[in-house]
């Protein structure tokens, strides 16, 4: 079966850096995204990765191994508005995306 | 633009009754989805259309019917409401991909949906 796997819940401080991570098991691999979700709002495209390394956005960075199936989501200087969910999903080999459960992430002062 | 919009934003039904969900997007996007979000779970695909004129089910289609007669609309309809389709509905557009394949998909507001 296909599976993604996030953790449910993180907490960080702000200003500070925290490491969101997400590993998959799908039917062929054609890319994995990132998307941030607010509570009672739609999810909003952060990143895209479809080759191994690091992508760098301002203040996110999102990293793919693909031999290792694994990508995570890295936001620097914390701030309070990034309290949100982060969604990771893998396009599979039919071009279907495949989504995580989400990881709440509370930011605290 | 207003991207991608769903109506309603809230609906409140008893089992059996019937409802339509209705979503437009102004992008000229060739690809709409419909998702189910549940608690605890990832977001669930239950129908999608590459195209006007065009439908295929997706992960979780049962109890769900789909029309996209429109390039620009795309129509989600519970014939007969159960309580386990309680959920939040997001609609989602996107432009097709380099490769073939599907690119970034821009989500509606969303849709609460309660069934007594």
């Amino acid at each position: 079966g296909q599976n993604i796997d996030q953790p449910t819940e993180m907490t960080a401080t702000e200003g500070a850096i925290v490491q969101i991570n997400c590993t998959y098991q799908t039917s062929g691999f054609n890319g994995l995204f990132w998307y941030q979700q607010h509570a009672g709002e739609a999810p909003t495209f952060l990143s895209y990765n479809v080759l191994d390394g690091l992508e760098e956005k301002g203040r996110f960075s999102s990293f793919l191994s693909r031999s290792k199936g694994y990508s995570y989501l890295l936001l620097k200087e914390l701030q309070m508005k990034d309290s949100a969910s982060y969604l990771c999903a893998v396009w599979d080999s039919n071009y279907q995306l495949i989504w995580g459960a989400g990881t709440k992430l509370i930011i605290k002062p | 633009n207003a991207g991608v919009t769903q109506t309603p934003k809230f609906r409140v039904l008893k089992t059996g009754q019937s409802m339509t969900l209705l979503c437009a997007q102004d992008m000229n996007h060739e690809y709409m989805y419909w998702y189910r979000q549940d608690p605890g779970m990832g977001l669930r695909l239950i129908h999608y259309s590459v195209g006007e004129g065009t439908t295929a089910k997706g992960e979780v289609p049962d109890g769900y019917n789909v029309s996209r007669l429109k390039k620009q609309n795309f129509l989600l309809g519970l014939e007969s409401a159960a309580p386990s389709q309680t959920s939040v509905y997001f609609c989602a557009s996107s432009y097709p991909g380099t490769s073939g394949g599907q690119e970034t998909q821009y989500f509606g507001p969303g849709t609460r949906l309660l069934v007594l």
